[in-house]
């Protein structure tokens, strides 16, 4: 079965300061990997995700994410941080060999951005 | 446009009630979600619908029946439920399988917060 693990329950960074927040991931197949963010009582928003290709991928509000097949993990990043970007960030892996419409969610990372 | 909406926003009922949650998306996606998402936890996955057929059951309790009159719509009824069901409700949808060259991500509605007292 897939899972995803994200170690950190928080990340506590200053704004301007470049921020990362992990996840680790174990799969069959090919890993279909994904980050959303999560603003307090609203649904999950996808930030971006990697399919196959180019092991940096971009994805929104200067959000990036490396894929690294030898380190299974799929670390989410931002070059310089917002107060703004504080939130609940989720990573995920979306099933590949059953059930493909299945997709599984780490604990996620509560990121606070401090002024 | 990647919108999926949702109604109510806020939802109370007591146990004894029968209400539904509502769900729309517009996007032609032919697979359809309900999680279930309590405070600072991940989403717990309840149902799923592909081509309007349910085809995951997450051994979800009965007072929870799910519906999906349309490719467009997805409804959860609720009858008879538990203070402990009371949780942010999500919709979801996305392309239904993983062919080559479609998009894969899940797209989510902004939730309805149910409490049942």
């Amino acid at each position: 079965a897939q899972s995803v693990a994200q170690p950190e329950d928080q990340v506590n960074v200053a704004e301007g300061n470049p921020l990362t927040v992990k996840c680790t991931y174990s799969v069959s197949g090919n890993p279909y990997l994904f980050w959303y963010v999560q603003y307090p009582n609203r649904g999950l928003q996808f930030l971006l995700k990697y399919i196959t290709g180019d092991n940096l991928v971009k994805g929104s509000y200067g959000f990036e994410a490396e894929f690294n097949k030898s380190q299974t993990s799929f670390h989410l990043k931002k070059p310089s941080a917002l107060v703004s970007d504080s939130a609940l960030y989720f990573c995920a892996v979306r099933e590949t060999r059953y059930n493909f419409n299945k997709f599984y969610f780490g604990s996620g990372t509560k990121l606070n951005v401090k002024p | 446009d990647t919108e999926v909406t949702q109604t109510p926003k806020h939802l109370v009922m007591g146990m004894t009630n029968k209400k539904s949650l509502k769900c729309e998306q517009h996007m032609g996606h032919r697979a359809m979600y309900w999680y279930k998402q309590k405070a600072k936890k991940p989403p717990e996955l309840m149902f799923v619908y592909s081509y309007e057929k349910l085809s995951i059951n997450e051994s979800v309790p009965s007072r929870f029946s799910p519906e999906c009159p349309n490719s467009s719509l997805l409804n959860l009824h609720l009858h008879a439920l538990q203070p402990e069901d009371s949780a942010l409700y999500l919709c979801a949808s996305s392309q239904a399988g993983i062919s080559e060259g479609k998009a894969l991500e899940q797209y989510f509605g902004p939730g309805t917060r149910l409490t049942v007292t």
